[in-house]
């Protein structure tokens, strides 16, 4: 079955710290990857996505097909950066949300 | 703000009702997608409409129909309510595909009672 792990519920780290989110998925055609982030009070967004390889809020997240992973991560996280982290992966007629990670960043 | 509207903001209905809940995509969207997100299930994406026609279909339950308008707004229905359906409802719209970016609305939060 097409599937989306996040294996961590929850992530705490101290600001300035490096952070990983963790995210795998099950391979099944060319799926594109997203991570998406609720923060507090807000609605859900877009943080990046595979195809654009950007570096947004200082974060990156790399495709790799041989582990089926896109982990996301951080050099130095900042408080502002704690929110509710949600792994994707959209096929072509699908689409599936990892069951998010809460990031906790403490000061 | 993302520009994707939905109402109502919270709704409280009792088993084997029906509700209907709107949502509007962002200006120049074509898909819209429906989304339900509970405590046990996550976020479970139901059903996309592209331009007014049914494109791409989820873990969406026979006593739920969605449909896009004309004017690009779309519903989604839900009927013979249960208590198992209190969650909330999240609208996103995107340009085109399922793999684009999506805009996601604020949501409604149903409750069953």
């Amino acid at each position: 079955a097409q599937r989306v792990t996040q294996p961590e519920k929850l992530l705490s780290v101290f600001k300035g710290a490096p952070v990983e989110l963790k995210c795998n998925y099950s391979y099944s055609g060319s799926p594109e990857l997203f991570w998406y982030v609720q923060y507090s009070r807000q609605r859900l967004q877009l943080l990046l996505r595979h195809i654009s390889r950007e570096s947004i809020k200082g974060f990156t997240a790399d495709l790799n097909k041989g582990e089926t992973s896109f982990h996301l991560k951080k050099p130095f996280a900042q408080e502002e950066d704690s929110a509710m982290y949600y792994c994707a992966k959209a096929g072509v007629r699908d689409m599936r949300f990892g069951a998010g990670t809460r990031l906790t960043v403490k000061p | 703000d993302s520009g994707v509207t939905q109402t109502p903001k919270h709704l409280i209905t009792a088993t084997g009702q029906r509700v209907t809940l709107r949502c509007s995509p962002r200006s120049g969207d074509l898909s819209v997608y429906w989304y339900q997100q509970s405590l046990d299930q996550g976020l479970q994406f139901l059903i996309q409409y592209y331009n007014g026609e049914e494109r791409a279909k989820g873990n969406i339950l026979e006593r739920f129909s969605a449909q896009q308008f004309p004017d690009l707004h779309s519903e989604l229905n839900l009927s013979s309510l249960e208590l198992g359906d209190s969650a909330l409802y999240f609208c996103a719209s995107s340009v085109d595909l399922l793999q684009e970016t999506q805009y996601f609305g604020p949501g409604t939060r149903l409750l069953v009672l």
